[in-house]
Parts: structure tokens; C-alpha cells; sequence
């Protein structure tokens, strides 16, 4: 069965770098996923696609302190440089036989 | 500038009916897959169907398989979202989504619209 799994929670402190993972379930190491960030009370932003080697390809007006990569069936964001509207929710999202899936996400908080 | 405006949400009593639209701008609306995602209060995010550009594959999620149905119209750049037989768990801000080019996953998303089913 296909699962994205996340922690729930995140922190780190303003101006440094953090990096979030999403783990793919067992047998689907090579999915490529998508990253979203949804802020407080708005509607998700798409982030990124990412592949299984780590390459990416990033949403419009999507700053460089975004990127991400790959190592087996972990799938990372990484946010340097942060700042306050960092602070989100990060959910990882791929597509399975006939169905889509999301990871339950990851509340960032900026300190 | 790629758009997608949701409408049709409100209140519904437990085991109403509810439609809602989304229209698109800024695209070649028949040339993408098209979702519909919703998020509970205070819960992340769940799929909840697919249609393809063509409408030739359609998916559901099994929570409303059998209640919703997905339906577009890409003479006038819309997607739809019937839905029946609503339930308190259907309680949930519904986002319309559109796939990336030559994929599935999501890439660009509108704001929402909120739909309270409730006695």
C-alpha cells in the first residue's frame, strides 16, 4: 500500500536552515512526489517536483532557498536562510494506481 | 496568469446534495487533469477525486465513491463537483487542483470553497 509518512512537527530558528522528509512506503522507493507549503489560513502553494535522484524542478516564483532531494525512498525539503513566512504546514503528495496521496504533513514552526 | 475560482459551497443538511464549480483561466483547460482535494477543519489535506483532460479516466476516493461525481465541460473551461448523500465528515474547505504538464501530481491550486454539513 502507498504511504507518505512525515513527522507532524518541525523547528528552527529564524535565518537557519531546516530539512523535512517524507518517506515513501515499502517497493515505492522510485515515486516522484510533489512538495506543497500551505500557510495559515490559506490555500496550498505548489513547491517542487521531485524525482527519485534527487532533481527537481521548482514552481513559479519559488525562491532559491528552496530545494530539494533524494536518497532511497526518503524525499527531502530542505528551507535555508529562514524567514517568519516559512512558518507552514509542508505536505508531500505522489500518485499511486488509480488514486492520489498525501502525507499527513508537517507543521514548521520559525523560532 | 493561471486562476482557478471555486463556487457553490455553504451549509447542507446531513443527506443533501451540493454542486460546485470551479472555473479556470490562464491555461489550455483541455489539455489537464483535474482534482479536487479537501482539508477538515484543523486536518490536512485528502484527495478526493480525478478526471482526467479527455474525461476518459475518472477516480474517487473509496470515503465518496458512490455519493460524488466529477464531471468537466472544457467548452467553457470548468470543472464540477456533485455531490450527494452528505455526511458530517464531508465538513471540509474543497480545493480544485490542477495536474502539472504531462503528470498527475498537483501543480497549481485555487483558494477553496467551504462546505458545513450539518442539522
Amino acid at each position: 500500500q502507498l504511504v507518505l509518512t512525515q513527522s507532524p512537527s518541525a523547528s528552527a530558528s529564524l535565518g537557519a536552515s531546516v530539512k523535512l522528509t517524507c518517506t515513501l512506503s515499502s517497493g515505492h522507493s522510485s515515486y516522484v512526489i510533489a512538495w506543497h507549503q500551505q500557510q495559515p489560513e490559506k490555500g496550498p502553494r505548489y513547491l517542487m517536483k521531485l524525482n527519485s535522484d534527487g532533481s527537481h524542478s521548482k514552481g513559479d516564483g519559488i525562491p532559491d532557498r528552496f530545494s530539494g532531494s533524494s536518497s532511497g525512498a526518503e524525499r527531502y525539503l530542505t528551507i535555508s536562510s529562514l524567514q517568519s513566512e516559512d512558518e507552514a504546514d509542508y505536505y508531500c503528495q505522489t500518485w499511486g494506481t488509480g488514486m492520489m496521496v498525501f502525507g499527513g504533513g508537517t507543521k514548521l514552526t520559525v523560532l | 496568469e493561471v486562476q482557478l475560482v471555486e463556487s457553490g459551497g455553504g451549509l447542507v443538511q446531513p443527506g443533501g446534495s451540493l454542486r460546485l464549480s470551479c472555473a479556470a483561466s490562464g491555461f489550455t483547460f483541455s489539455s489537464y487533469s483535474m482534482n479536487w482535494v479537501r482539508q477538515a477543519p484543523g486536518k490536512g489535506l485528502e484527495w478526493v477525486s480525478y478526471i482526467s483532460s479527455s474525461s476518459s479516466l475518472i477516480y474517487y476516493a473509496d470515503s465518496v465513491k458512490g455519493r460524488f461525481t466529477i464531471s468537466r465541460d472544457n467548452a467553457k473551461n470548468s470543472l464540477s463537483l456533485q455531490m450527494n448523500s452528505l455526511r458530517d465528515e464531508d465538513t471540509a474547505v474543497y480545493y480544485c487542483a490542477r495536474g502539472i504538464t504531462g503528470g498527475t501530481l498537483l501543480h497549481y491550486w485555487g483558494q477553496g470553497t467551504l462546505v458545513t454539513v450539518s442539522s
